[in-house]
């Protein structure tokens, strides 16, 4: 089992909708978690860290259901601009490196 | 942005051939990792290094070397590159391995071998 799985999507959408996706993760002693932001041919990017309460970016906002051992993204009024693939991120204790989700494409049409 | 640069950009080469790809960070972070990532796959670590000298391997390491003789510097080389090891790689660097410290990548190397 991959220790991050994601929907890939893609999640069509029009401007100003809303859209949410969630990620699980195996590992039930992660403890930190991210989504990042992909843009075709180019680099990750930290979209935000998700914290245990949930919190909100602007239109972006993150939860975690630790019981059930999910994360979900939700943007709302969504933008052209928000069109990528969104990558969700799990650190396990005394690791060394991340574990990535394959990611969620996300396109915003007009 | 964080001061992470990737070399060279983009680089086509021939089949039996070495290459090494060049990370370079202006950061002082401890912490560096090297991705490949492929349509269908996602990120796939091949090599981190967690100080001067000390590396370890990834889930694909085969066919991959890297060295770290100092602080800002995470070389990457394809002993003999395949056709196989097409792909794009990242650099990522890291302050931390706890709490809320994420990556930040560099910005790509587009490697085809030919």
């Amino acid at each position: 089992r991959k220790e991050v799985e994601q929907d890939p999507g893609p999640f069509n959408v029009p401007e100003g909708a809303t859209v949410a996706f969630n990620c699980t993760y195996s590992n039930s002693a992660s403890q930190s978690f991210f989504w990042y932001r992909q843009d075709c041919r180019k680099e990750p990017k930290l979209l935000m860290s998700v914290y245990s309460s949930g919190n909100e970016d602007g239109r972006f906002t993150a939860q975690l259901n630790r019981a059930s051992q999910y994360i979900s993204l939700l943007i709302r009024d969504s933008k052209l601009s928000d069109s990528a693939t969104y990558l969700c991120v799990v650190r396990i204790p005394n690791d060394y490196k991340l574990s990535f989700g394959a990611g969620t494409t996300v396109t915003v049409r007009a | 942005d964080a001061g992470i640069t990737q070399s060279p950009r983009h680089k086509v080469t021939e089949t039996g051939t070495p290459v090494t790809l060049r990370c370079h960070q202006t950061e002082n972070h401890r912490y560096m990792y090297w991705y490949r990532q492929d349509p269908g796959h996602g990120l796939r670590l091949i090599h981190y290094s967690y100080g001067v000298k000390d590396t370890d391997k990834g889930e694909v390491s085969d066919g991959y070397s890297v060295s770290r003789s100092k602080t800002e510097d995470f070389l990457l080389t394809l002993e003999s590159a395949t056709s196989s090891q097409t792909s794009v790689y990242f650099c990522a660097i890291s302050e931390s391995v706890v709490g809320r410290d994420g990556y930040t990548f560099g910005s790509g190397t587009r490697l085809t071998v030919v």
